[in-house]
């Protein structure tokens, strides 16, 4: 596609059910991104992807999130037994390069935990 | 631990005016900086990228300086419009961690007609 894409643009869950994101990246862009912007925050790093692989996990904030990309291309972010504090814009990013050139992001999915 | 902060956090002018928006960071070993505009309730569009070796960056009426040494960057406005209306973040790569960005947590401008 043209642009990233991110589904669901909007998605209320209540507390403890799973979640699933999904990043969809430019075509042909090997790195991927997920960050996590709280309200009146800018973005917080949570992992990236070169390929399949997740090349750096270490801004996952715990054990209840991972993220996959199985053939290189689609991204999911999974976050197990949701809670409260999870609410934020879940936004996505792709580059055509692992060592960052410029970062494309998409619009993002917005979590609201009740 | 590298910090990014930007001043003003919220600013209001009126048409026409000339601006400059504010980002400094706490370590100055960084691969390039970049400034992005996020619209309310959108994702970020990416404005301007400065490499290290670079001083500045022009698109439009749209500049950006880089000062390494003393970790500053600023954004220029030239002739603001009501629809640079929007959240301008800036964002650090940091040497050696060349995958994830640091974001400041943004100058929301209104420009007024």
């Amino acid at each position: 596609g043209a642009g990233v894409s991110q589904t669901p643009s909007n998605k209320v869950t209540e507390k403890g059910k799973y979640v699933e994101l999904r990043c969809d990246p430019i075509s042909g862009h090997t790195a991927l991104y997920w960050y996590r912007q709280s309200l009146g925050q800018g973005p917080e790093f949570l992992i990236y992807f070169q390929g399949t692989g997740a090349a750096d996990d270490s801004g996952l904030p715990n054990d209840r999130f991972f993220a996959v990309r199985p053939e290189g291309s689609v991204s999911t972010l999974k976050i197990q037994r949701t809670e409260r504090g999870d609410s934020a814009v879940y936004l996505c990013a792709s580059s055509s390069t692992s060592d960052t050139g410029e970062l494309f992001f998409g619009e993002g999915s917005r979590l609201t935990v009740l | 631990k590298q910090e990014v902060t930007q001043i003003p956090a919220a600013l209001s002018v009126p048409e026409g005016e000339n601006l400059v928006l504010n980002c400094s960071f706490t370590d100055s070993a960084i691969y390039n900086l970049q400034w992005f505009r996020q619209d309310p309730g959108k994702g970020l569009t990416s404005l301007l990228l400065i490499q290290s070796s670079q001083r500045e960056q022009t698109s439009g009426r749209l500049n950006a300086s880089l000062d390494k040494s003393s970790g500053r960057s600023t954004l220029y406005i030239a002739a603001s419009q009501p629809g640079d209306s929007a959240t301008y973040l800036c964002a650090v790569n940091p040497f050696g961690n060349t995958d994830k960005l640091i974001f400041g947590t943004g100058t929301r401008l209104q420009v007024f007609p």
